[in-house]
């Protein structure tokens, strides 16, 4: 069964780095996001990606967030100077409705 | 602003036990509502309701959505150790985007002990 994949698994960062989380949706999805979970707290909205651009971004999701669909499969999340408050859980999900599969998330800590 | 509130935050049962999850929510354009399980890392779908008072099952889970008193419950009988895990409701916002974006609640922790 196809499913939706996320590199790294773990990434630790210090402050002010630039990083990039990988997400691999599924082949004939159309619609993708990002979400993240802090520590102990509910699962939050970031982004969402239709046809080649955003089509909606949280509050959350600021001028220090991008995104990106490089190669028709791949689909990154870039942090480009990360904080602490970053460190969370980063979830990509792809759907092709209503529908939304998540990935396994990759844990960013940032010291 | 949006909420989606869920209760309890955490329950333990025995196996065997029926167990009701609570989901209530006051959101604008209201599309639809999701139910997740969260094991480990990711959430895994379980239900989308979108229609009052029609029940969705699947095996021992069900689930009902009532969209008059905003609010929908899932049910899971003959509990198991497997059913351990955080379950997660989300309601799926119409924003006219085209795009479906999830407001999550906190989720309820379900323990099920032997």
């Amino acid at each position: 069964e196809p499913e939706v994949t996320q590199t790294p698994s773990h990434q630790v960062t210090q402050m002010g780095q630039e990083v990039i989380l990988r997400c691999v949706p599924i082949s004939n999805h159309l619609y993708f996001y990002w979400y993240r979970q802090i520590l102990g707290q509910k699962v939050e909205f970031l982004v969402s990606f239709y046809n080649n651009e955003i089509s909606e971004k949280s509050e959350i999701f600021d001028d220090q967030f991008s995104v990106e669909r490089p190669d028709g499969s791949n689909f990154t999340l870039k942090i480009r100077s990360t904080k602490l408050e970053d460190s969370a859980m980063y979830f990509c999900a792809s759907g092709r409705g209503y529908e939304q599969y998540f990935g396994p998330g990759t844990r960013l800590t940032v010291t | 602003e949006d909420k989606v509130v869920q209760s309890p935050l955490s329950l333990v049962v025995h196996e065997g036990d029926t167990v009701t999850l609570n989901c209530s929510y006051e959101v604008t354009n209201f599309r639809s509502l999701l139910w997740y399980k969260q094991e480990k890392k990711a959430p895994t779908f379980l239900f989308m309701l979108t229609s009052s008072g029609i029940e969705k099952k699947s095996g021992r889970l069900s689930s009902i959505l009532d969209k008059k008193e905003l609010f929908s419950i899932l049910n899971i009988t003959a509990t198991q150790t497997g059913d351990s895990a955080i379950y997660l409701c989300a309601v799926d916002l119409n924003s006219g985007a085209g795009s479906y974006q999830l407001t999550f609640g906190k989720g309820t922790k379900l323990s099920v002990i032997p």
